[in-house]
């Protein structure tokens, strides 16, 4: 079965605190691409990441990183120094190569970061 | 901003009617996708169109319907309305809608079936 966890409803931090998102997704694929979305209040999604199943180094970009690994079918996101407009929610989305180009998505983290 | 339009971004509706979401794509985006965001099914995939063809259909409704036209916007049409339609239906866009693709959502129509 291809699907994605994320086991984490809903965290909350405070300002300056780092913190880590979890996903974990499963697919029998060796080729998939794996994505994070970011929801915030206003409802848009909006694309911050894409790895495919090749690339297993670990990106960074500002505040955010991300840490892939196939061993565990983990594809973990932090956030380091996390500020009030970080807080949304965060979708682990996995496309497969035998499932078209349609994405499956998990059911979301909401994180909120208060000051 | 994504690139991607929808519209109307609210919509309130009475059971059995039926209605119209537009979405254009990004500029030179040849594939669309329509997703439905609800509280107890999560973001799901409904159906991607390529070049004006349908390509890919996922947990879409019968009462639902979607098409792209020649400009490459689409519409996703819902009919027969029932309370448990109400949702956030997102638009996506990618290039080619192929494997390797991004898509890009848009802002997303929030239809509220009374």
């Amino acid at each position: 079965a291809q699907k994605v966890t994320q086991a984490q409803t809903e965290i909350s931090v405070v300002e300056k605190e780092d913190v880590t998102l979890d996903c974990v997704y499963e697919t029998r694929d060796t080729t998939y691409y794996l994505f994070w979305y970011k929801q915030p209040p206003s409802g848009e999604l909006v694309f911050l990441i894409r790895r495919n199943s090749f690339d297993e180094q670990n990106e960074i970009s500002g505040r955010y990183s991300w840490n892939f690994q196939k061993s565990t079918s983990s594809f973990n996101f932090t956030i380091t120094a996390s500020q009030v407009v970080d807080s949304a929610v965060y979708f682990c989305a996995l496309r497969w190569n035998s499932g078209y180009s349609t994405l499956t998505f998990g059911k979301g983290t909401m994180l909120l970061v208060s000051p | 901003d994504s690139g991607v339009t929808q519209t109307p971004k609210h919509l309130i509706t009475a059971t059995g009617q039926r209605v119209t979401l537009r979405c254009s794509p990004r500029s030179g985006d040849l594939s669309v996708y329509w997703y439905q965001q609800s509280l107890d099914q999560g973001l799901q995939f409904l159906i991607q169109y390529y070049n004006g063809e349908e390509r890919a259909k996922g947990n879409i409704l019968e009462r639902f319907s979607a098409q792209q036209f020649p400009d490459l916007h689409s519409e996703l049409n819902l009919s027969s309305l029932e309370l448990g339609d109400s949702a956030l239906y997102f638009c996506a866009s990618s290039p080619q809608g192929g494997f390797t693709d991004t898509q890009y959502f848009g802002p997303g129509t929030r239809l509220t079936v009374l």
